[in-house]
């Protein structure tokens, strides 16, 4: 079975809320990963956590804070965002350690709005 | 620079007619190839993967896809075209140094059209 889930599957937010994304897998993957997608547009990659330790980091603003507490969990935690950052947030895991060629597989996402 | 190409932004094909999406790249090394579909307001669906070997692979729901290393392309293919097939494909590489970073494509959008 390769699934991973997402929740919430909608967030609304305000830009001086705090929230979390989390994101679910019970494949034995070494790897997690999160992405944020813009409409009609391909994922970018923000995160890679391998071995529940955090391996890439994107550039990503500190607005955006993961946090890996075991392996089948990853949460991405959201203060004070901006309305450019409402998109589809992407979490996925692969069997490898994050540096592998193995397939990633994606979560349904959450749909983020920040008015 | 790692770069993966998708040339058509949208293919419009009638059901039940061949469906071809292309995708070429510019990844060092012998790049891993993969095909991702993404249907509207959901995540994206692994359907095939190239590593080594027969460049034919074969993938899910019927989709195959063509390896061609002297032209740097791994071109999507299904040899009959269902309306649920509409929905949004994504060619992407991995460097075997690329640290698992997949570099996406711009995307395809399919439209088929009963």
């Amino acid at each position: 079975d390769t699934e991973v889930t997402q929740t919430p599957k909608h967030l609304v937010m305000g830009m001086t809320n705090k929230k979390s994304l989390k994101c679910e897998q019970h494949m034995g993957h070494r790897a997690m990963y999160w992405y944020k997608q813009k409409a009609k547009k391909p994922p970018e990659l923000m995160f890679v956590y391998s071995y529940e330790k955090l391996s890439i980091n994107e550039s990503v603003p500190s607005r955006f804070s993961p946090e890996c507490p075991n392996s089948s969990l990853l949460n991405l935690h959201l203060h004070a965002l901006q309305p450019e950052d409402s998109a589809l947030y992407l979490c996925a895991s692969s069997q490898g350690d994050g540096y592998s060629t193995d397939t990633q597989y994606f979560g349904p996402g959450t749909r983020l709005t920040v008015l | 620079a790692q770069s993966v190409a998708q040339p058509e932004d949208q293919v419009n094909v009638a059901e039940g007619n061949p469906l071809t999406v292309k995708c070429t790249y510019s990844v060092s090394g012998n790049p891993y190839l993969f095909w991702y579909v993404q249907y509207p307001n959901r995540g994206l669906q692994f359907l095939l993967k190239y590593i080594t070997g027969d460049n034919l692979v074969k993938g899910s729901y019927g989709f195959e896809a063509e390896f061609n290393k002297s032209q740097t392309s791994f071109h999507l293919k299904k040899p009959s075209a269902l309306v649920s097939d509409s929905a949004l494909y994504f060619c992407a590489a991995l460097s075997p140094r690329g640290w698992g970073k997949l570099q996406f494509g711009a995307g395809t959008q399919v439209v088929v059209t009963p």
